[in-house]
């Protein structure tokens, strides 16, 4: 199993551009979930999705939209980026009530 | 609301020393926590969960509902143990729901 695979690693994006980031897991989890981490700030929960076909608001969603494709992949797009956005983005996914697995990450410049 | 609190950003020790990284809570449910830890440059993993009681690389942590607090202990710090540390918190019992982090704490063992 490859676990959970994120594309890309790493992207510069100019303001304004458009992207969406690529998840996707092979162990037939139900929820996926969708962060950004930041110095001091920890890992944010921006959207997470409990199961296929539905999508839930986390701690800091605005400016993101995501598409719960199927039951393996989970995107994250943005629509305009922000320097705000700058981060790196962890996906994750979790079986029944168990641990989360989490993605090596992307590391967003936007400038 | 769902929150999380590790009040250390940085906590060094050295070799052989205690160490305890705290982690306070605020939920109104019966909560399930949570230790990830990441070392550098990889991605984040499960350290322990309240539930399953266990030592992992000799750390424990114990729930404690009356103070809202999931501690993290070790009575030994090896230098291999320098890592960032995340306490999260997600409704007990169910997986269809969002899994809240912490800002971290990045714990240094001195040799």
């Amino acid at each position: 199993n490859a676990g959970v695979t994120q594309t890309p690693k790493f992207q510069v994006l100019k303001t304004g551009q458009s992207m969406t980031l690529q998840c996707a897991q092979d162990m037939n989890h139900n929820s996926m979930y969708w962060y950004r981490q930041d110095p001091g700030m920890g890992l944010r929960l921006i959207y997470y999705s409990a199961s296929e076909g539905t999508t839930d608001k986390g701690e800091v969603p605005n400016g993101y939209n995501v598409s719960r494709l199927n039951k393996r992949e989970f995107s994250l797009r943005l629509e305009s980026a922000a320097p705000s956005q700058t981060s790196v983005y962890f996906c994750a996914s979790r079986p029944n009530t168990d641990t989360q697995y989490f993605g090596p990450g992307t590391r967003l410049t936007v400038l | 609301a769902q929150r999380v609190t590790q009040p250390e950003k940085l906590l060094s020790v050295f070799k052989g020393a205690p160490v305890e990284l705290k982690c306070n809570y605020s939920y109104s449910g019966s909560p399930e926590l949570f230790w990830y830890v990441q070392y550098s440059r990889q991605r984040l993993q499960l350290l322990l969960r309240h539930i399953s009681r266990e030592s992992i690389k000799g750390f424990t942590a114990d729930l404690n509902k009356g103070e809202t607090s999931f501690h993290l202990k070790k009575p030994f710090a090896q230098e291999e143990d320098s890592a960032m540390y995340y306490c999260a918190l997600s409704k007990s019992g169910t997986s269809y729901d969002k899994v809240i982090f912490g800002p971290g704490t990045s714990l240094s063992v001195i040799p």
